[in-house]
């Protein structure tokens, strides 16, 4: 079973603080993502990678950047974080598009910053 | 520019009746459309996806339906069970990159 684990359910941090959100998979996919799920909103891309040390911006990159240094590994931070950065943040991965289409999602971090 | 849209944002249905989800899309390149179920404080999981070359595709008690004229999917659950209340999320994908539209809570009722 492929498995995407995100580093925390829950984190709590104060306004102007570096927060890293850490993910990682188990199925060597080449691509990963990073949402925000927002009640009325749904999943709105922030970033995603499709290689080590490639990434693009996804709809909403403001206040992020992402790193993928190792393949199985994809972090977002926070560079200051902002009460409009609460959210519940997810992670996903998936193969290259050779016919199988699904991505794989962890369990969510619920960011509240207070 | 919202791409993706699912206009309805709940939905009750009586448990072994017909829940039918409905989803609206604006680009024709798209190459597959993807549901995900969605419970609170956990991750996504996928349910069924479709090809743009296919109008239809099922699973169990899941079927898929895809209207390319109309720009339109539904996801057709039947018979409706208690545990399927959850957030239903429509999603297109092009190349890589997954688009979802804002959600369905679906209640059903016992």
């Amino acid at each position: 079973d492929v498995k995407v684990t995100q580093s925390s359910r829950y984190l709590v941090k104060r306004t102007g603080e570096k927060v890293f959100l850490e993910c990682v998979q188990d199925m060597d996919h080449e691509n990963m993502f990073w949402y925000r799920q927002d009640p009325g909103l749904g999943l709105r891309l922030i970033y995603f990678s499709y290689d080590v040390k490639m990434k693009e911006k996804g709809d909403i990159p403001e206040g992020y950047s992402v790193s993928r240094e190792k393949k199985e590994r994809f972090s977002l931070i926070l560079e200051s974080a902002s009460t409009n950065q609460t959210s519940m943040y997810l992670c996903a991965s998936s193969l290259p598009q050779t016919g199988n289409t699904e991505a794989f999602f962890g369990q969510g971090t619920r960011l509240t910053v207070v | 520019d919202q791409q993706v849209k699912q206009n309805s944002p709940s939905l009750s249905v009586q448990e072994g009746r017909i829940s039918i989800l409905n989803c609206d899309y604006t680009n024709s390149m798209f190459d597959y459309f993807l549901w995900y179920k969605k419970y609170p404080a956990e991750g996504p999981t996928f349910l069924i996806s479709i090809s743009s070359i296919k109008d239809k595709n099922e699973d169990g008690r899941f079927t898929v339906f895809l209207n390319k004229s109309a720009k339109h999917l539904s996801l057709h659950i039947v018979p409706s069970q208690p545990g399927d209340s959850a957030v239903y999320f429509c999603a297109a994908l092009k190349g890589y990159k997954y688009i979802f539209g804002t959600g369905t809570r679906l209640k059903v009722l016992a």
